[in-house]
């Protein structure tokens, strides 16, 4: 356990429904990061924030995708009408600062059907 | 952030070293190595990194050419429990935003 925990840790829903997971970092960290991965692949970055502001986000986040961090902690990231090449796992990561090590929560599995 | 390169898959021997290799020929002079390693649906977990020196703490070794061209994962004493996809990293700077780009990594199999 690494201190990072993330909410569901599965999800099955239809192709057009609205999925929201959550990730709680690791209390004092400033930075937290979402990744996706899909089978067989390494883990794709996706968008990251610096206390509560996004300061980045990947060719990968579509307009469907939208991610928060509204008090500097937890975090939310929504996938609106979901389709089935959204089957991932989706992983969240924090850290202190930039330059230290990511801390992984154990996923969040989507499926769409 | 530069690319890594790694073999696909290797086997190792319990209680066995086991040396992972890594190449990062196009790696810059700010740039620093990180692994990783992923165990079957677990997330990513963190096991050491470096800059131009050999670095070692209670998990591995990690070996960085003095080119800083390659580098090598060493695992001392290799358990079954260290069966994973172990993912080389070269870690960008500010511009690059701290993320972490994987690649494909290794997939090890310690075998009894």
């Amino acid at each position: 356990d690494t201190g990072v925990s993330q909410n569901p840790r599965h999800k099955i829903t239809k192709r057009g429904q609205n999925v929201t997971f959550r990730c709680d970092p690791i209390s004092e960290h400033n930075r937290l990061y979402w990744y996706r991965q899909t089978l067989g692949q390494g883990p794709e970055f996706l968008t990251y924030f610096q206390n509560e502001a996004q300061l980045e986000k990947s060719r990968l986040l579509s307009d469907r995708f939208s991610a928060e961090r509204p008090k500097g902690s937890f975090s939310t990231l929504e996938i609106q009408r979901t389709e089935q090449g959204d089957s991932a796992m989706y992983l969240c990561a924090s850290s202190r600062g930039g330059y230290n090590e990511q801390f992984f929560g154990p996923g969040t599995r989507l499926t769409v059907l | 952030d530069a690319k890594t390169t790694q073999p696909p898959s290797m086997d190792c021997a319990e209680g066995r070293a086991a040396n992972l290799p890594c190449n990062h020929s196009t790696i810059s002079g700010n740039e620093y190595v990180y692994w990783y390693r992923q165990i079957h649906s677990q997330g990513p977990q963190y096991i050491i990194h470096g800059l131009k020196n050999n670095e070692t703490n209670e998990m591995a070794s990690l070996i960085i050419t003095e080119d800083r061209k390659s580098s090598t994962l060493i695992l001392p004493h290799a358990t079954l429990r260290d069966t994973a996809v172990y993912y080389c990293i070269v870690r960008g700077g500010q511009a690059a935003g701290n993320k972490l780009t994987f690649g494909g990594g290794t997939r090890v199999l310690v075998k009894p």
